[in-house]
């Protein structure tokens, strides 16, 4: 079946530090790509989404870029804030409707 | 406005006890979904309702039973409380058949059993 595999965290970045989180998926036919952040305490909120193959989404200086030769969509962003600590969810959504998440990677921005 | 709200957002409650989340959005979706975050953050799918109707349901026991009074209503009724039902539960809407759609989430009923 679907399936979003992302990589382990924590991962611990000092301010003004490159991110990479990867993300790589299975899935049939042409999912949709998202990636959703979790800030403590709150539910999921959508970052950015890709819809076909080469799309690159971005929001907040985040980006992503859909790779379907590669089935990845790994998140980036050139220069991290404290204010992104958070859960970072990869996921995709499938023909049949249902949204089927990674299992998520906890970023720590530390001063 | 809340777009997609969920109460109680904290439950406390015994083993064997039932208990109700309920779920409400004002975003005129179709669609609505139960989501278990359990304690390593992984979100896992229980139900869905298009229109009031059930058209996902995972492998999730039968104590566990959604009901959809309406298309802006989406409550999870659980029986027999036990230890392993302890998460967060999130409630999400979008528009049906939109799978390149957003999915708007509430902001969690963490469930703890004691």
């Amino acid at each position: 079946g679907d399936s979003v595999t992302q990589m382990e965290g924590p991962v611990t970045l000092s301010e003004e530090a490159f991110l990479t989180i990867n993300c790589t998926y299975t899935a049939t036919g042409y999912p949709s790509l998202f990636w959703y952040v979790q800030y403590p305490g709150e539910g999921l909120q959508l970052l950015l989404k890709a819809t076909k193959a080469d799309d690159k989404g971005s929001n907040k200086g985040f980006e992503a870029t859909y790779r379907k030769e590669t089935t990845s969509f790994h998140l980036e962003k050139g220069s991290v804030q404290v204010s992104d600590s958070a859960v970072y969810f990869c996921a995709l959504s499938s023909n049949t409707g249902k949204l089927i998440f990674g299992q998520g990677t906890t970023l720590q921005v530390k001063p | 406005d809340t777009a997609v709200s969920q109460t109680p957002k904290y439950l406390v409650t015994q083993m064997g006890n039932d208990k109700s989340i309920k779920c409400e959005q004002n975003l005129g979706h179709d669609t609505m979904y139960w989501y278990k975050q359990d304690s390593k953050k992984f979100l896992k799918i229980m139900f869905s309702y298009n229109n009031k109707e059930l058209i996902i349901n995972e492998t999730v026991p039968n104590r566990f039973s959604p009901k959809s009074p309406d298309k802006a209503h989406l409550n999870l009724h659980i029986n027999s409380l036990e230890l392993g039902d302890s998460a967060v539960y999130f409630c999400a809407s979008r528009i049906a058949g939109a799978n390149t759609g957003e999915l708007f989430f509430g902001e969690g009923s963490r469930l703890t059993v004691l």
